[in-house]
């Protein structure tokens, strides 16, 4: 089963500041089955890059994936207020489990 | 509108047995895998199994592989998660999700609250 830890735990920044948050894979993840996911208190987690750099359907620009093997990073150009969240890592490639990271949560300094 | 749409909020004494539900619509169900994912209060998200409705392929995580057991209908386009004996460690929030082409959870059921408590 491949681990994934995620830092920080938690990001204080301000809105228009970027923010970088880190992925790494106790092994190397086959093909950059990488994804990263947005979740908001009350909701549901939303799907944001795919394939370690691919944006899903309606994400804005601002959010850009990168990395590949076992680091991976995700960006986020200049915070909007709505972007302050909790954000996953999850890898899928091979075999059963695809395992989730633990989060980082990103809030409003 | 593709969406999945999740049986309510659940309270349940230890030891008793559970089936909720996860109803897609606006797809083809049985042509993608539906996969569930634990929410424990306050915590991040963990992976428990998944479901390929077209023949019932189903894989668990081996954290929870004995503790659940993952079904489908595809007669009524329902995926189902089940307990035969609760325990107060399962009170989570608990999600069904799309598994789509790319291998991502694309849609997401809105999540069953499942408290158990004596």
């Amino acid at each position: 089963e491949i681990v994934l830890t995620q830092s920080p735990g938690t990001l204080s920044l301000s809105p228009g500041e970027r923010a970088t948050l880190s992925c790494r894979a106790s092994q190397s993840v086959s093909s950059s089955y990488l994804a990263w996911y947005q979740q908001k208190p009350g909701q549901a987690p939303r799907l944001l890059i795919y394939g370690a750099s691919s944006r899903a359907t309606g994400i804005p620009d601002r959010f850009s994936g990168s990395g590949s093997g076992t680091d991976f990073t995700l960006t986020i150009s200049r915070l909007e207020p709505e972007d302050f969240a909790v954000y996953y890592c999850q890898q899928y490639g091979g075999s059963p489990p695809w395992t989730f990271g633990q989060g980082t949560k990103v809030e409003i300094k | 509108e593709v969406q999945l749409v999740q049986s309510g909020a659940e309270v349940k004494k230890p030891g008793e047995s559970l089936k909720i539900s996860c109803k897609g619509s606006g797809y083809s169900f049985t042509r993608y895998w539906i996969g569930w994912v634990r929410q424990m209060p306050g915590k991040g998200l963990e992976w428990m199994g998944i479901i390929y409705p077209g023949d019932s392929d189903t894989r668990y995580s081996p954290s929870f592989q004995g503790q659940v057991t993952i079904s489908a209908d595809k007669s009524i386009s329902t995926a189902y998660l089940q307990w035969s004996s609760l325990k107060a460690s399962d009170t989570a929030m608990y999600y069904c999700a799309r598994r789509d082409s790319t291998g991502t959870f694309d849609i997401w059921g809105q999540g069953t609250m499942v408290t158990v408590s004596s």
